[in-house]
């Protein structure tokens, strides 16, 4: 059974902090990692994916992956209230359809 | 820019009454996929479908479920007979090849049986 690991919150930052949200996954196996952002009621929304180990940036948003550790986070600069979500991690290996984990929900307090 | 589009947004029915929940999704892709959602929990892979067949199946999707796409635009979604534990959201996705950058979801439908 692959399982998707997820803090399930919620996390509180003030805005224009750091947020940090963090995923493990189970199946070593793993190629592929995706963040998506859900808000209430709504379709989740792909931010960033990433295949390889280390850093990968895209704007306010920065994907960082250790798969020596199967740990997989997601780190939102200058965060804003309009970034207040639930933040899914999805993982997935060969048969490219991925397993999501329960999401952590994001807080950010003017 | 292109959009998976799913109706109706919500539907009501009565348990053991038959659904059809519909998708269209992005012109020129060819895989395409139904997930679920029950409020509050994870995001759960359903099936895949390719070249007018299943390619991938989860334990959910049993004989209750079939997918067909009618046309060359849509793509649905049945559930013969439902249960009180089909309600959830039904999420539709497609990827024009399948590829792995990750999936545009439709906006969904919210199922609630009664």
């Amino acid at each position: 059974q692959k399982e998707v690991e997820q803090n399930s919150g919620p996390l509180s930052v003030p805005e224009g902090a750091i947020a940090s949200l963090n995923c493990t996954y189970s199946d070593r196996g793993s190629q592929s990692f995706f963040w998506y952002r859900q808000y209430s009621g709504k379709s989740p929304e792909l931010i960033m994916f990433i295949y390889s180990n280390g850093d990968k940036e895209d704007g306010r948003f920065t994907a960082q992956l250790n798969k020596a550790s199967q740990y997989v986070s997601l780190l939102i600069r200058d965060s804003q209230p309009s970034d207040s979500a639930t933040y899914l991690c999805a993982v997935s290996g060969g048969s490219y359809i991925p397993t999501f984990g329960r999401g952590t929900s994001l807080i950010v307090h003017p | 820019e292109p959009e998976v589009t799913q109706t109706p947004s919500h539907q009501v029915t009565q348990m053991g009454q038959e659904v059809i929940l519909r998708c269209v999704p992005i012109s020129n892709h060819l895989y395409f996929y139904w997930y679920r959602q029950i409020l509050g929990q994870k995001v759960e892979f359903l099936v895949s479908f390719y070249n007018n067949e299943i390619s991938e199946k989860s334990e959910i999707f049993d004989d209750q479920f079939s997918v067909e796409r009618p046309d060359g635009s849509n793509f649905t979604l049945k559930i013969r007979s439902t249960k009180l534990e089909d309600s959830a959201m039904y999420f539709c996705a497609s990827t024009r090849q399948g590829d792995n950058y990750g999936y545009t979801f439709g906006s969904g439908t919210r199922l609630t049986v009664v």
